[in-house]
Formats: C-alpha cells, structure tokens, sequence
C-alpha cells in the first residue's frame, strides 16, 4: 500500500515564525497536494504539484508556497504564520484515479 | 463548475440500523466519483470509487454505493451500522476525468447511538 507520512501529527507556532509542514509518499507518485480542512468548510486546495519542481496554485495559496526538489517530497511553507492559519492541513498523493492521503497535521499559530 | 454537494452536515443512526448518505454532484460528462471516511484527527481513507460500469460499487467496510446519473447522485449505504463507523464522510468528484483533481463535498459527520 501507498504510505503518505506527514512529519508532524501537532505543531504549535508563533505568529510571524516560518513554518515548513513536510510530506513524503513512497511509492513514485508524480501528483501531490496540499490542503487545508475547517470545520464547515470541508477541504480547500491550497497547492498541488505534477512534478518535481512544478507547482501549481488551488483554490486559496495566498500566505503559502510550496517546495518539490524531490519526487517523493511535497514541503507547504508558510512564510510568516498567522493566527488564520490555524488548522489541520492535510497532504495527498496520487498516481491514477483517486488519492491517498498523509494523517494530517494539526497547526495552532499562537 | 463541476461541484459536489452533500445535503446533511450531521446524521445520526442507531447501531445495527441501515444508513444512506446523500452526495450529489454537477458534472458535464462521465464522472469519476468517490467517497472518503475521515476518523476522528486522521487522514481520509478511500471507501470506494466509481469510474464505469456496474453502477453499484463495494467497497471496504461493508459499503457501497450506487451512481444515478438521472438524479446526478452517489449516494454512499450500509445495511447495518456499527459503532465504529462513526466518522465523517467525504463524497468527491474528479475534476477533468481520472487524472483531474478532486472536488470535495463538505462532509457528512456521522454519530452512532448505543
């Protein structure tokens, strides 16, 4: 089975800090996403890539950028946290039809 | 715009009781379709997919799910529920056919009573 590891199950930052979320698939996908999930709001792509070093933006990237140096490798930067920026962000990855998805990150911007 | 709607924020059922989750979805041609089981602080989990064929799909856990294109529907059933299947659920739509991206509904949060 494909394994999507996202680095961190909880992260507690401070406004204005750099943050970097880390995820790694194993099984030479070339697809990877990044997003986001709010109660009520559902899931909201923030990012996605095709290939290394290709990137494309979602549906709200604004206060995020991404890093694909490596296949296996999707990394979701923020460059200056913000308390908005609470939530649980989650990583996916896919090959065909359909994706497999990391455990999720829990971010609180303090 | 392709969309995904899914009627009901909250369902709940007792145990041992049938369950039937709405998702409808607005897509121009064939869709692909699929539903996700999120745990409680988990990622989704792929319950099943629908691309073609046999309307009605099984997937893992006992689910399954039937397409009708005529009322634009994936609706997701079990016939009896267990406790351990209280999660949200999450119905999507691929955006552009296999390889296009998923829309996602806004999830269905399923409780069990005793």
């Amino acid at each position: 089975d494909v394994k999507v590891t996202q680095s961190s199950r909880y992260l507690v930052k401070r406004t204005g800090e750099k943050v970097f979320l880390e995820c790694v698939q194993d099984m030479d996908h070339e697809n990877m996403f990044w997003y986001r999930q709010d109660p009520g709001l559902g899931l909201r792509l923030i990012y996605f890539s095709y290939d290394v070093k290709m990137k494309e933006k979602g549906d709200i990237p604004e206060g995020y950028s991404v890093s694909r140096e490596k296949k296996e490798r999707f990394s979701l930067i923020l460059e200056s946290a913000s308390t908005n920026q609470t939530s649980m962000y989650l990583c996916a990855s896919r090959l065909t039809a359909g994706y497999t998805f990391g455990s999720g990150t829990r971010l609180t911007v303090v | 715009a392709q969309s995904v709607t899914q009627p009901d924020i909250h369902i709940t059922v007792s145990e041992g009781a049938s369950l039937e989750l709405r998702c409808n979805y607005s897509y121009g041609a064939t869709p692909y379709l699929f539903w996700y089981v999120q745990s409680p602080g988990q990622g989704l989990q792929l319950l099943l997919k629908y691309f073609s064929g046999d309307t009605l799909v099984q997937g893992i856990k006992g689910f399954e799910a039937e397409f009708k294109r005529s009322q634009s529907s994936f609706n997701l059933r079990k016939p009896s529920v267990h406790w351990s299947d209280a999660a949200e659920y999450f119905c999507a739509v691929g955006d552009g056919g296999s390889q296009g991206n998923l829309i996602f509904g806004k999830g269905t949060k399923l409780s069990v009573k005793p």
